[in-house]
């Protein structure tokens, strides 16, 4: 079952551009993470927001979090080819002793050199 | 260099014929986690893992098994595949309880199943 919807689906800008991904969730969370996963590899864990931050910062990427809306933004300034990648958000629901990551579907990001 | 291996990287298999994927993680983890990921389906949760000798089932466990006999290594096993499991497959781990909710992803194990 999907709890993250990002938007949009797919992306394509120029390279120094900056991106915007947006992902909606359906109920309360902990933490919403954002992970990248280049074509077809393992996924890879860029940020973790806890529920009670609204925005929080690691290089060049910013990530805010608005519980009210149930939604989060991922911003990648500066962008380079090298950022050409999927970006998945991800809730944690502590179910018990389960850490299970709801994902979204992921937008595609292409970087135009 | 702390991180998660799978073995094989690529598989292709016939229908019945019993594969185990392996999964090894050195960080220590209590946590780990089978996932399938699958186009339009997005990653689901197969079989989680919170210690040694404790599993439980995810999302999708029809199919498949698993077991935990040491904390570094939690096999994926397929005893009679069928075309349907045919996805690709991550294994992830994570601090226990007390520890970070990030999780920490294998390569991946791309199965076809004829």
């Amino acid at each position: 079952s999907q709890q993250g919807e990002e938007d949009p689906q797919a992306l394509s800008i120029q390279e120094g551009e900056n991106a915007t991904m947006n992902c909606s969730y359906k109920t309360s969370i902990n933490n919403l993470q954002w992970y990248r996963q280049n074509s077809g590899r393992g996924l890879v864990h860029l940020i973790l927001i806890r529920s009670n931050e609204r925005e929080k910062h690691s290089g060049r990427l910013r990530v805010t979090l608005d519980t009210s809306k149930k939604s989060s933004s991922l911003l990648i300034t500066a962008s380079r080819a090298a950022d050409t990648a999927s970006y998945f958000c991800a809730t944690t629901l502590r179910a018990g002793n389960n850490r299970k990551l709801i994902w979204g579907l992921g937008t595609s990001l292409a970087v135009n050199p | 260099e702390a991180q998660v291996t799978q073995n094989p990287r690529y598989l292709i298999t016939v229908t019945g014929k019993k594969l185990t994927v392996t999964c090894s993680q050195n960080m220590n983890h209590e946590y780990m986690s089978w996932y399938r990921q699958d186009p339009g389906l997005g990653l689901r949760q197969i079989y989680y893992s919170m210690n040694v000798e404790v599993t439980d089932k995810g999302d999708v466990p029809e199919g498949y098994k698993v077991s935990r006999k040491e904390k570094r290594n939690f096999p994926l096993i397929l005893e009679s595949p069928s075309p349907n499991q045919t996805s690709l497959y991550f294994c992830a781990s994570s601090p226990g309880t007390q520890g970070s909710y990030e999780q920490y992803f294998g390569p991946g194990t791309r199965l076809t199943v004829t």
